[in-house]
């Protein structure tokens, strides 16, 4: 199984500032015949289910700000806010479904104010 | 726009049968190319996986769950099932049904609210 790590496990970020994800995951999740990295990241509020943000691991979903972004290839992979807003207060969650079963989440970054 | 809707008992015993269905509305549970999971998180814990079930009904499982686990479609009601049996205090979760419906049978566009379901004598 591909297990996904993320780092920090906490980050607090002023208001305005650019905030950081880190996710790796333990081998490629590149599939050289589409050109495709099968990575995706979701916001998560307490009290509500996961919300997916990134999937190809630089493609928006529809309707999620553009202060949301996501890049990196293979193994490495950054989830970047560039100006923290108070409603990105929430965990969030790298996934791989390169390979499934079973498709697998890191562990989750707390963001603060 | 996609809604999904769990319902199920929210205590379940030792050694019995853990059973939820998610109900969908804005789409057909037979639309072409959608995959529907259901998705646990213990409390205070990460996601995982437990398994699909195509808009075919075809089904595919978390080997750590496989033994224990039965994922159901009912097209004449719009609904998908979850029946996971022996469970332990290990299974009580939140457990979510979601769609995978963006070209990947795992990449969760659309999910419910998700009920804790307690596993306790």
């Amino acid at each position: 199984d591909i297990v996904m790590t993320q780092s920090p496990d906490s980050l607090a970020v002023s208001l305005g500032e650019r905030a950081t994800i880190n996710c790796k995951s333990s081998q490629s999740v590149f599939y050289s015949s589409d050109n495709k990295n099968y990575l995706a990241w979701y916001q998560q509020k307490p009290g509500q289910p996961p919300k997916l943000l990134i999937y190809w691991a630089s493609t928006r979903e529809s309707g999620v700000p553009d202060r949301f972004s996501g890049s990196g290839s293979g193994t490495d992979f950054t989830l970047t806010i560039s100006s923290l807003q108070a409603e990105d207060v929430a965990i969030y969650y790298c996934q791989q479904y390169y390979s499934i079963p079973p498709c697998s989440f890191g562990q989750g970054t707390k963001l603060e104010i | 726009q996609v809604q999904l809707q769990e319902s199920g008992p929210g205590l379940v015993k030792p050694s019995q049968t853990l059973s939820l269905t998610c109900t969908v509305s804005g789409g057909s549970i037979s639309d072409y190319d959608h995959y529907w999971n259901w998705i646990r998180q213990p409390p205070g814990k990460g996601l995982e996986w437990i398994g699909y079930i195509s808009y075919s009904g075809s089904t595919y499982y978390n080997p750590s769950l496989r033994s224990r686990l039965t994922i159901s479609l009912d097209t004449s009601k719009n609904q998908f099932s979850l029946k996971l049996s022996s469970v332990t205090a290990a299974d009580t979760a939140v457990y979510y049904c979601a769609r995978a419906g963006k070209g990947d049978r795992s990449l969760f566009d659309y999910w419910g609210q998700g009920p804790l379901v307690t596993v306790s004598s």
